[in-house]
C-alpha cells in the first residue's frame, strides 16, 4: 500500500500570503492528483502531474519522482481559497491498489 | 447532463437493508470511480470502471459491497445488509479515458447513513 502523507494538516493564513501544501508518498507512481474539496463538500480536480511542474492561475503544483514528493502552491491567496485539499497517489496499471489518498490539509484564509 | 450526477443525495436506511446508489457519469467519458468519505476521514478510493468492466475491485471493504455499469453509461454501487461502519458519503467521478490522464470530475455525493 502507497502511504500517502500530507502536511501541514490544518493551516490558517491571511490573505494576500503564499501558501505551500506538501505530499509525500512511499512507493512509485505513475501520477498524481490534487484535489479540493469545498466546505459544501464538492470536489474539484485541480492538477493531474505526472513530472516537473503545472500553473494554473494563482495554482502551482510541482512533483519530483525521485524524492517522491510533490507541493501545491497557492500565491496572493483569498478566502475563496479556503477548503481541504487532498493529493491522491495513482499507483502503476494492474498492481491492484491504484488509489491512495492523502488525509487532507484544510486551508482557511482569513481577510 | 452538464456534470457528473448521483442519486439521492441523501439516504437514510436501517441496519440490514440494501442500498443502491446510482452515478450518472459525464456523457462520453469511458472510465468511473467510486469513493467513499466516512465522517471526518479522508477520501477512499472502492472501484473503478473502464467501459463496462472493471479492472479493480480491491478497494471495496467486503462481499457485501457489489457495482455494475451498463452500456458505458450509469453505474449502481449496492451495498448488501447495510453496517452502521457504511455511513459515509459516496462520491463518483468520470473521466473521459483512464486515471492516468485525464482530470477527473465528481458528483455532489450520496449521503448514506445507517441506522
Amino acid at each position: 500500500k502507497n502511504e500517502v502523507e500530507q502536511s501541514p494538516q490544518n493551516l490558517t493564513a491571511q490573505e494576500g500570503e503564499f501558501i505551500t501544501i506538501n505530499c509525500s508518498y512511499s512507493v512509485g507512481i505513475s501520477a498524481l492528483h490534487w484535489l479540493q474539496q469545498h466546505p459544501g463538500g464538492g470536489i474539484v480536480s485541480l492538477f493531474m502531474l505526472s513530472s516537473g511542474k503545472k500553473k494554473h492561475g494563482r495554482l502551482i503544483a510541482t512533483i519530483n519522482i525521485q524524492e517522491k514528493h510533490s507541493s501545491l502552491h497557492i500565491t496572493a491567496s483569498h478566502p475563496r481559497d479556503s477548503a481541504v485539499y487532498i493529493c491522491a497517489a495513482l499507483g502503476i496499471v494492474n498492481t491492484g491498489n491504484q488509489f491512495n489518498f492523502g488525509t487532507g490539509t484544510s486551508l482557511t484564509v482569513i481577510p | 447532463g452538464a456534470g457528473v450526477s448521483q442519486s439521492p443525495s441523501n439516504k437514510v436506511t436501517e441496519k440490514g437493508k440494501d442500498v443502491e446508489l446510482r452515478c450518472d457519469p459525464i456523457s462520453g467519458h469511458t472510465a468511473l470511480y467510486w469513493y467513499r468519505q466516512r465522517l471526518g476521514q479522508g477520501l477512499e478510493f472502492l472501484i473503478y470502471f473502464q467501459g463496462n468492466s472493471a479492472p479493480d475491485k480491491s478497494g471495496l471493504p467486503s462481499d457485501r459491497f457489489s457495482a455494475e455499469r451498463t452500456g458505458e453509461s450509469v453505474s449502481t454501487l449496492t451495498i448488501q445488509r447495510t453496517q452502521q461502519e457504511d455511513s459515509a458519503v459516496y462520491l463518483c467521478a468520470s473521466c473521459l479515458q483512464g486515471h492516468q490522464a485525464d482530470t477527473q470530475y465528481f458528483g455532489p455525493g450520496t449521503r448514506l447513513t445507517v441506522l
